[in-house]
């Protein structure tokens, strides 16, 4: 079983579309949850961290159950510009980050 | 501002060949690392450093030496290249702090025939 698992997608949605991916880790001890994003053979970035509140940052949202040890993620009103794939990632001992597959995104008009 | 620097961006080598892969980053961080990309399996850890003079096994070691002689540079060692080492290659750095933003190089994409 992989670590850290996600909905292997493509997602294939219409501009203005909410979509959801979703993700679930092994690992009960796992500290820290990030969502990260990568474009097409580019490197991947932090989109945002997660917490056991939930956080919001604009037309994203995630959220965190450590009980279920389940993190998602949230799109809302979709743009083009969102193409891409968003990868979950947890936190191992000491920093070491373990990344989920991805899922893939593609927004269309 | 720099960030994290990869060289090359592109590299072909021939089964047998060694070679390094550069990586430095200009932000004073502590935490470095090497992750390779191949389809379908996500990033997976090779090695990585908590400082200067310290590294250690990720989860696909094999094949990978590292060092790290100075807070700035992390590169990656090829002993002895093998086709199931290609793949693309990104380096990271962060603060030694839980669940600090890592920040990437561009990437080396290495093809091994």
């Amino acid at each position: 079983r992989k670590e850290v698992e996600q909905d292997p997608g493509p997602f294939n949605v219409p501009e203005g579309a909410t979509v959801a991916f979703n993700c679930t880790y092994s690992n009960s001890a796992s500290q820290s949850f990030f969502w990260y994003r990568q474009d097409c053979r580019k490197e991947p970035k932090l989109l945002m961290s997660v917490y056991s509140s939930g956080n919001e940052d604009g037309r994203f949202t995630a959220q965190l159950n450590r009980a279920s040890q389940y993190i998602s993620l949230l799109i809302r009103d979709s743009k083009l510009s969102d193409s891409a794939t968003y990868l979950c990632v947890v936190t191992g001992g000491y920093n070491k980050l373990i990344f989920g597959a991805g899922t893939r995104l593609a927004v269309h008009p | 501002n720099a960030g994290v620097t990869q060289t090359p961006k592109f590299q072909v080598l021939k089964t047998g060949q060694s070679m390094t892969l550069q990586c430095a980053q200009d932000m004073n961080h502590e935490y470095m690392s090497w992750y390779r990309q191949d389809p379908g399996m996500g990033l997976r850890l090779i090695h990585y450093s908590v400082g200067a003079g310290i590294t250690d096994q990720g989860e696909v070691p094999n094949g990978y030496n590292v060092s790290r002689s100075t807070t700035e540079d992390f590169p990656l060692r090829l002993l002895s290249a093998a086709p199931s080492q290609t793949s693309v290659y990104f380096c990271a750095s962060s603060r030694s702090d839980p669940g600090t933003e890592a920040f990437f190089g561009q990437g080396t994409r290495l093809t091994v025939v």
